[in-house]
């Protein structure tokens, strides 16, 4: 079945540690997403990716960085920078926007 | 910036009650609406897709409504079922190069 895997489920991260969170998807999209979700809060875009080599930053990308080498790939590394990472991450991609978007599972990363 | 208001932020209904969930955007330039829903602790899971260009969809016992040039959506669930018991999201779709905007979401409660 074609969908959008995230991994891991759960990331505990250390101060002063950068974390990679994966995503990687089976449905031949061009266009991903990180979103990023807090309680009593709506989600939040963090970077985009339209194409291969190509991303923009969302509404709050400081403290994040992403790549996308590959169509079926899309990585964001939570940097040291990031002053409160403890959160809820979910992946978006879509074909074009007249066919909707799917999103993974998402992963939920805790600093310790 | 796209405002997305969903009303009731919570309902509590037993079951088999017929209920309305409401969503407002403030920006009527998009391409459709997707509803969501999102159990604890998951992503985010499809329920319906509506074109600009539609007014309604209808799966199973769920029927999505969009008059895009008031700004309003509406989510008809028939006869809930403890199984409906989620937040429901409805982020408006403006194009591959915006992020999905979301509100709060209407978190449901169906009771046995």
């Amino acid at each position: 079945d074609g969908g959008i895997t995230q991994s891991p489920k759960y990331l505990f991260r250390k101060e002063g540690q950068n974390v990679t969170l994966s995503c990687e998807q089976n449905l031949n999209h061009d266009a991903m997403y990180w979103y990023r979700q807090d309680p009593g809060q709506g989600l939040r875009l963090i970077y985009y990716s339209q194409i291969v080599n190509d991303f923009q930053k969302g509404d709050i990308a400081e403290g994040y960085s992403v790549s996308r080498e590959k169509k079926e790939s899309f990585p964001l590394t939570v940097t040291s920078a990031q002053k409160n990472p403890t959160a809820f991450y979910l992946c978006a991609s879509t074909l074009r926007s007249e066919y909707g978007y799917t999103f993974g599972s998402g992963t939920r990363l805790t600093v310790v | 910036k796209q405002e997305v208001t969903q009303i009731p932020a919570a309902l509590s209904v037993p079951e088999g009650e017929n209920l309305v969930l409401n969503c407002s955007f403030t920006d009527s330039a998009i391409y459709n609406l997707q509803w969501f829903r999102q159990d604890p602790g998951k992503g985010l899971t499809s329920l319906l897709l509506i074109q600009s260009s539609q007014r309604e969809q209808t799966s199973g016992r769920l029927n999505a409504s969009l008059d895009k040039s008031s700004g309003r959506s509406t989510l008809y669930i028939a006869a809930s079922q403890p199984g409906d018991s989620a937040t429901y999201l409805c982020p408006p779709v403006r194009g591959v190069g915006y992020a999905l905007n979301f509100g709060k979401g209407t978190s449901l409660l169906v009771t046995p």
